[in-house]
């Protein structure tokens, strides 16, 4: 089994729409998670951060963590077409490297 | 408000030479990383350094080689490039009290 799971997609929604990402992960030991925003060519952007278990909402983005099923989501409301890009889940835990444990990401295309 | 800057932006290489990858950090981060990102395969960690004069392998070291002489640099060297070592290279750094990286733009590498 994998670290970190991801549904790679692609994923097309309408403008307007809500999307859900997820991920899953196999290693009980991450403390800390994260959705990173990559759109075309570009290098990664931190979009959300949770530490440990429950939801953290920005906007309109809301991040959930459940760590009794080691799933992960990220949800935005109302769409846009500037919301098209590649979500990545990343997961880690703390001390020594800090080193993060990233998914293969889901492409997102958001049509107008 | 440079943040992570990596140089060259894209290269060709011909099979058995080597190059750099240079990167560096403005932002006094301690921590810094070289990932590599390969189509459908998200990000995998080729070395990471905690601090000025430490290194430590990732999951994909084999071909490459980094040093830390000071916080702000951290080049990664290929010695002779083969194919498979065709990919997007992004160096990222982080705060130690902070969880999430900071990316740099990525270099596009092609070896033929």
């Amino acid at each position: 089994q994998k670290e970190v799971e991801q549904d790679p997609g692609p994923l097309s929604v309408p403008e307007g729409a809500i999307v859900s990402l997820n991920c899953t992960y196999s290693n009980s030991a991450f403390q800390y998670f994260m959705w990173y925003r990559q759109y075309s060519r570009k290098g990664p952007e931190l979009l959300m951060y949770t530490y440990s278990s429950g939801n953290k909402e920005d906007g309109r983005f809301t991040a959930q963590v459940d760590k009794s099923s080691k799933y992960i989501s990220l949800f935005i409301r109302d769409s846009q077409p500037s919301d098209s890009a590649t979500y990545l889940c990343a997961m880690g835990s703390q001390g020594g490297s800090e080193k993060l444990v990233f998914g293969k990401g889901t492409k997102l295309t958001v049509n107008p | 408000n440079a943040g992570v800057t990596q140089t060259p932006k894209f290269r060709i290489l011909k099979i058995g030479q080597s190059m750099t990858l240079q990167c560096a950090q403005d932002m006094n981060h301690n921590y810094m990383y070289w990932y590599r990102q390969d189509p459908g395969m998200g990000l995998k960690l080729i070395y990471y350094s905690v601090g000025a004069g430490i290194t430590d392998k990732g999951e994909v070291p084999n071909g490459y080689n980094v040093s830390r002489s000071t916080t702000e640099d951290f080049p990664l060297r290929l010695e002779l490039a083969a194919p498979s070592q065709t990919s997007v290279y992004f160096c990222a750094s982080k705060e130690t009290v902070v969880y999430g990286y900071t990316f740099g733009s990525g270099t596009r590498l092609t070896v033929v």
